[in-house]
């Protein structure tokens, strides 16, 4: 099963109002990312957040990550149709193998 | 600088035919990934490599997949005995160090017929 799950699959707003994602894995993490893919096109890493940080700002992006619920959440403020995008968190395992895996993604769609 | 590069773009195989997939990271990474992504689904992990390593090859889904990576640079996905489940696009990674941000190539879309 996927170790990063996230939370709802698909998400429709209007432009202007607050989108919220929401991602949980299951095992112990050195770091959570959160990737953007357009359509047809490639991943694009947004934001990377260590598990000792709490919160982390990146212009309209707002990671929050709580360790103790293995959960992050992706707020991405004052939408715009141009965030019209799959998201992707990407939960980095503490273990040995420092594997990277992603989850299967919240489809935002942003209405102008 | 030049980003993450993967060859051929598209590729279509005739059922039980082999396949190889390129990928050209940046330079200097010396982490290396290589993904699955199915229509409409997310990201499937393959493989990892740590310079010219794999630590970690639990998710090649047969062993009709290998991958190898040579001069801590390039690397070389294998299908063999293609089937038609295994079409998807193929997507390779690189990052500085492992649990850096991954830097993605455009993928090759493998179709077998």
């Amino acid at each position: 099963s996927q170790q990063g799950e996230e939370d709802p699959q698909a998400l429709s707003i209007q432009e202007g109002e607050n989108a919220t994602m929401n991602c949980s894995y299951k095992t112990s993490i050195n770091n959570l990312q959160w990737y953007r893919q357009n359509s047809g096109r490639g991943l694009v890493h947004l934001i990377l957040i260590r598990s000792n940080e709490r919160e982390k700002h990146s212009g309209r992006l707002r990671v929050t990550l709580d360790t103790s619920k293995k959960s992050s959440s992706l707020l991405i403020t004052a939408s715009r149709a141009a965030d019209t995008a799959s998201y992707f968190c990407a939960a980095g395992d503490s273990g040995g193998y420092q594997k990277v895996t992603f989850g299967t993604g919240t489809k935002l769609q942003v209405i102008p | 600088g030049a980003g993450v590069s993967q060859s051929p773009s598209n590729k279509v195989t005739e059922k039980g035919k082999d396949v190889e997939l390129r990928c050209d990271p940046i330079s200097g990474h010396t982490a290396l990934y290589w993904y699955r992504q199915s229509l409409g689904q997310g990201l499937e992990f393959l493989i990892y490599f740590q310079g010219n390593s794999a630590p970690d090859k639990s998710g090649l889904p047969s062993d009709r997949f290998s991958a190898e990576r040579t001069g801590g640079s390039v690397s070389t996905l294998t299908i063999q005995r293609t089937q038609q489940e295994d079409s998807a696009v193929y997507l390779c990674a690189s990052s500085q160090t492992p649990y850096y941000e991954q830097y993605f190539g455009p993928g090759t879309r493998l179709t077998v017929t």
